[in-house]
């Protein structure tokens, strides 16, 4: 079995400035793990994926996440934030099947 | 490419009736999942098929969900009789079959999914 949590339910950032998104995972099989985004009023976007190449992961709109089997992580960056970036974003991990488990989510508010 | 389009976008009911959630996905994907986010938990999986046959209908809450994929192309799921919770964002996804190869084989792409409130 597996399962995702998602360290922080809500981040606030002030634009310009790096985001953290916190993700852990748990699985009993060598995993895929993605982190996707929704804007308001819109469907769940992918923004990267990891599935056994390269441990850092590059994504669209300058996120980043590193996969640290050690630590079973996956935590989201990006260096500098813009107030696009405000939005809901999960931590998604797929085992044997094509079942995805989601994380709780951890909603993004960017500060002018 | 048109996306993955989910209709209605939001239903309103009473409990006790009948609703129906309709999800078309991408042109020539024979994967379609649906998943379901009730109010501050998590976006669960409900099931997946392959064309039109059900490959694993493991997170079906109970048998008043019933979901049907005629002909392999677009999909509903009805809920009969709706109860209070039942409320909550119904989402699709489609992703390409397995000969499909490529960078974006078995990438799941979402609808913006139905929101549904049971009163």
């Amino acid at each position: 079995a597996q399962s995702v949590t998602q360290l922080d339910s809500h981040v606030s950032v002030s634009e310009g400035t790096p985001v953290l998104l916190r993700c852990n995972y748990s699985s009993s099989y060598s995993p895929s793990l993605f982190w996707y985004v929704q804007h308001p009023n819109k469907g769940l976007q992918l923004l990267l994926k990891y599935t056994s190449a390269a441990t850092l992961v590059k994504g669209i709109n300058g996120f980043e996440a590193e996969f640290k089997k050690s630590e079973t992580s996956f935590h989201l960056t990006k260096p500098s934030a813009h107030m696009s970036d405000a939005a809901e974003y999960f931590c998604v991990v797929k085992a044997a099947g094509n079942k995805l488990t989601f994380g709780g989510g951890t909603r993004v508010l960017v500060k002018p | 490419e048109a996306g993955v389009t989910q209709f209605p976008s939001h239903s309103v009911i009473e409990k006790g009736q009948t609703v129906t959630l309709r999800c078309d996905p991408i042109s020539g994907h024979d994967n379609l999942y649906w998943y379901r986010r009730v109010m501050g938990k998590e976006i669960k999986f409900l099931l997946h098929f392959v064309k039109e046959s059900k490959q694993d209908e493991s997170g079906m809450p109970n048998n008043r969900f019933l979901a049907e994929r005629t002909g392999g192309t677009y999909s509903t799921l009805k809920v009969q009789p709706a109860e209070l919770e039942d409320s909550g964002v119904y989402f699709c996804a489609s992703s390409q079959g397995i000969l499909a190869g490529g960078p974006k084989y078995n990438e799941q792409f979402f609808g913006p999914g139905t929101r549904l409130t049971v009163l």
